[in-house]
């Protein structure tokens, strides 16, 4: 079975680019959850899809966006980058809703942003 | 609003040994989840353990054990027998089945030495 999946791994933008990273979930899991993980700031919540729809969103500013497809693959999004956008982006999947229930959280590789 | 504090950064033991890292959480919610994540070094990361705020017995993974107290809203991990492979950054997680969403504290990186 495979894990969870993130493209690109590596990637390296200058201040002011947009870039889109891809998550693509274990199959069945319809739950997908970003969070950006920073050595200063830890893990922090994103945003989380369910069913193409997104259900809960963290404290970040609008440039962050996502989406989630009908095959349950999300993609996220950050506009106009900054400097300090520069993080590990982690992708995480559930087999439901997680507001219906604590599922366990099985995350991708991640995806590490540098920004110069 | 949900916090989780682990207030040691850094940790390390001498294999066989046995370790404990502390986690603290604030919630207002009754019915929440806690985990422990493990992230070796440039690898995944995977849980560890997992404990239902409902159920009153501590949970355990084979060398892997927590001390859930409630009351008091502590949920320490306990590592048995360390191994060298256990050398990561640890997070706990409290999930509020309300809420939708996971928060992390900050992580307790164990080096377990040889």
């Amino acid at each position: 079975k495979a894990g969870v999946t993130q493209t690109p791994r590596y990637l390296i933008k200058t201040r002011g680019q947009q870039v889109t990273l891809s998550c693509s979930p274990i199959s069945g899991h319809r739950s997908v959850s970003w969070y950006q993980q920073t050595p200063g700031q830890g893990l922090q919540f994103l945003f989380e899809y369910f069913s193409e729809t997104q259900r809960n969103k963290g404290n970040f500013p609008g440039r962050f966006s996502g989406r989630q497809f009908s095959n349950s693959r999300s993609e996220m999004n950050v506009s106009t980058l900054e400097l300090g956008d520069s993080a590990l982006y982690l992708c995480a999947s559930s087999s439901e809703r997680l507001s219906s229930g604590a599922n366990v959280l099985t995350f991708g590789a991640g995806s590490r942003l540098t920004v110069l | 609003a949900q916090t989780v504090t682990q207030s040691q950064p850094e940790m390390s033991v001498q294999e066989a040994e046995t370790v404990t890292l502390s986690c603290t959480y604030d919630t207002s919610e009754n019915n929440y989840y806690l985990f422990w994540y493990k992230q070796p070094p440039s690898r995944q990361m995977i849980l560890v353990i997992r404990q239902e705020a409902y159920k009153q017995q501590n949970a355990t993974e084979n060398r892997f054990s927590v001390n859930f107290q409630k009351a008091a809203k502590s949920f320490s991990l306990k590592i048995s027998d360390s191994q060298l492979g256990d050398t990561a950054m640890y997070f706990c997680a409290l999930y509020p089945t309300n809420a939708g969403k996971s928060t992390f504290g900050d992580g307790t990186t164990l080096t377990v030495k040889p």
